[in-house]
């Protein structure tokens, strides 16, 4: 058990709807990272939270969002939603940006 | 552009041999590489951590070195077990600042034979 939860564990929905994917950092951790990983891309980083505020955008759509709260727990909204982004969602926590990234179990996002 | 290559799609040995994964890159210059694990619709596992300015790292039956010459970095598992069957991900940072992100591998699968 890595220390990070991830809530949902599935979620199936249809094309042009949104989501909502809800993480919970490791105690302590300030650092938020999200990832989305299909079979054809690999992971690949969306976007990191430090401490509330954006630090580091990846290969994020427009269509998607993320915040940091106050409590550090991060959620990622996904809008319009397409059946490509059908994937496994990741986040992840780290103490500082220079350490080991601990993964969440995920959220499976089908997309029908 | 950047790119991480990690050289096979699978890999096959036998139970007690040693496994040998790579993990090439270009464009990069990366401050520190990183190795992980990930079960099949699990998380990826962090295994071990290693800066540019590091030529090798161990942690019991594990060892990673770092030739930025070469521009590679090669993951060993010593007296491989079943148990180490997975896909293992390689991952780079430029550690440029506060804008740090890590770029991954696709990862190789790993299986060991009994």
């Amino acid at each position: 058990d890595s220390g990070v939860t991830q809530t949902p564990k599935h979620l199936i929905t249809a094309t042009g709807q949104r989501v909502t994917l809800r993480c919970s950092p490791r105690s302590g951790d300030l650092s938020v990272y999200w990832y989305q990983q299909s079979l054809d891309q690999g992971l690949q980083f969306l976007i990191q939270y430090y401490n509330g505020e954006e630090r580091a955008k990846g290969n994020i759509l427009e269509r998607f969002s993320a915040q940091q709260f106050p409590d550090l727990h991060s959620e990622l909204n996904l809008s319009s939603l397409e059946l490509g982004d059908s994937a496994l969602y990741f986040c992840a926590s780290s103490a500082d940006r220079n350490n080991e990234q601990f993964f969440g179990p995920g959220t499976r996002l089908t997309v029908l | 552009s950047q790119k991480i290559e990690q050289n096979s799609e699978a890999l096959n040995i036998q139970e007690g041999k040693t496994a040998t994964l790579t993990c090439n890159y270009t464009n990069y210059s990366p401050a520190y590489l990183q190795w992980y694990r990930q079960d099949p619709g699990r998380g990826p596992v962090f295994l071990l951590l290693i800066r540019e300015n590091e030529k090798e790292k161990r942690k019991e039956r594990l060892k990673v070195t770092f030739d930025t010459t070469l521009k590679q970095s090669l993951f060993h598992i010593t007296a491989s077990q079943p148990a180490d069957s997975a896909t293992y991900l390689c991952a780079l940072d430029k550690g440029t600042g506060a804008n740090s992100k890590l770029t991954f591998g696709k990862g190789i699968t790993l299986s060991v034979r009994p």
